[in-house]
């Protein structure tokens, strides 16, 4: 079974960081790519990054190109996301996410995390 | 354009029939996959690819592309299937996923 399991989250000032993980069991993770994904308070789905099953590639919406880093570690089956330079559009939940295809391609994903919660707050 | 438009809500009786639909030109190229999100929940895939069912995913369900326009049957609607839907896709480069606003669905 495949399973997400998202940590991190937490109360953080304007202008600071925090640093996700995501650990993932139940697949191949080395094999997959995989995603970040957001939703603030009441509103919608947002993606933020996808990182090819390798590594190599990253990309990135440009709501936050240049402030997150998506990266991955294929020998503990983990995912992360360093944010930096937070503000209060930042506050949401944030998902990760398997890619279905282990291409260099970012492609609507099949499984989700639960979520972590990230407030963005004085 | 990568941009994909939902309504924002619908309703439907309970047991009758429902389509929610998905606009972008991105579909005329690619298949949307769609998304069931329950309040407090995280999202799951409902369909993919050319009316495409996960594991687990009652019949009811089913998806139809025309166009520029996808879109998500609910056939005899239950009261479980009340959540919000989204819609997503795959953008021109290959490089972004893209997400419809997301139309609640309120069973009567």
């Amino acid at each position: 079974q495949v399973k997400l399991m998202e940590s991190g989250g937490g109360v953080v000032q304007p202008g600071g960081s925090l640093k996700l993980s995501c650990a993932a069991s139940g697949f191949s993770f080395r094999t997959y790519g995989m995603h970040w994904v957001r939703q603030a308070p009441g509103k919608g789905l947002e993606w933020l990054a996808f990182i090819a099953y390798h590594g190599r590639y990253k990309y990135y919406a440009d709501s936050v190109r240049g402030r997150f880093t998506i990266s991955r570690d294929n020998s503990g089956a983990t995912l992360f996301l360093q944010m930096n330079s937070l503000t209060g559009a930042d506050t949401a939940v944030y998902f990760c996410a398997k890619d279905p295809q282990g291409l260099d391609q970012a492609t609507p994903v099949d499984v989700w995390g639960q979520g972590t919660r990230v407030t963005v707050s004085s | 354009s990568s941009e994909l438009t939902q309504d924002p809500a619908v309703s439907v009786a309970l047991g009758q029939t429902v389509n929610i639909t998905c606009q972008g030109d991105i579909l005329n190229k690619y298949y949307a996959t769609w998304y069931q999100q329950k309040p407090g929940q995280a999202p799951i895939r409902v369909i993919f690819g050319q009316n495409k069912r996960p594991s687990g995913i009652p019949g009811r369900f089913s998806g139809s592309s025309s166009g520029n326009t996808a879109a998500l049957a609910i056939t005899g609607a239950q009261a479980e299937d009340e959540a919000d839907y989204y819609c997503g896709s795959r953008d021109s480069t290959n490089e972004r996923v893209v997400f419809g606003g997301g139309t609640r669905l309120t069973v009567l």
